[in-house]
């Protein structure tokens, strides 16, 4: 089975930080996303890579960057964290070069900024 | 940007009833695809509709697509408890990221 591991199930950080979102796929899947949870919101995107060292801007790629230096890897970056980023992120990877058929998530991220 | 709307926003049956959710979405797709959500978990694949079908079926769930009307619903039958989750639409129409909807939770009670 295909496994989407989230470095940390919860994490709490202080307003100002930085803070780095490691996620690690092991199926050598060409696309990789994230995207962040909110009540009401529901799931909306940050990022996502299509390949190794490509990134594109999601929705709200605003205070976020992210990094793919493997395929495997892709990590999100919050520059200077803000407690409107306390958020569930969510990781995703696909293997489609076309259409997206299925995503394979993480277990996912709880952060909360104070 | 969101593209799906599921609707309701939450719902509540015993368990043996069947389940209906809808989701409508804006703009043309190419496959509209429907995901479950544990609480505080990650997103679990459950079914794919392509835009040139109208009604696939897997296991309990079936899943029905209007493009004239940009809608679809999942339908699950035969509720049990364990399939208490949310439960969201995503639209994929650009080749890359799917967008998804606000989700729909579902209590299934003993």
């Amino acid at each position: 089975d295909v496994k989407v591991t989230q470095s940390s199930r919860y994490l709490v950080k202080r307003t100002g930080e930085k803070v780095f979102l490691e996620c690690v796929q092991d199926m050598d899947h060409e696309n990789m996303f994230w995207y962040r949870q909110d009540p009401g919101l529901g799931l909306r995107l940050i990022y996502f890579s299509y390949d190794v060292k490509m990134k594109e801007k999601g929705d709200i790629p605003e205070g976020y960057s992210v990094s793919r230096e493997k395929k495997e890897r892709f990590s999100l970056i919050l520059e200077s964290a803000s407690t409107n980023q306390t958020s569930m992120y969510l990781c995703a990877s696909s293997p489609a070069t076309g259409p997206n058929e299925k995503l394979f998530f993480g277990s996912g991220t709880q952060l909360s900024v104070l | 940007s969101q593209q799906g709307e599921e609707d309701p926003q939450a719902l509540s049956i015993q368990e043996g009833e069947n389940a209906t959710m809808n989701c409508s979405y804006k703009t043309s797709i190419n496959n509209l695809q429907w995901y479950r959500q544990n609480s505080g978990r990650g997103l679990v694949h459950l079914i794919l509709i392509r835009s040139n079908e109208r009604e696939k079926h897997s296991g309990r769930l079936r899943v029905t697509l209007d493009t004239s009307k940009k809608s679809s619903s999942l339908l699950i039958t035969a509720s049990r408890a364990a399939d208490t989750a949310s439960y969201f639409c995503a639209t994929e129409n650009s080749g890359y990221a799917l967008n998804f909807g606000k989700g729909t939770s579902l209590l299934v009670t003993p």
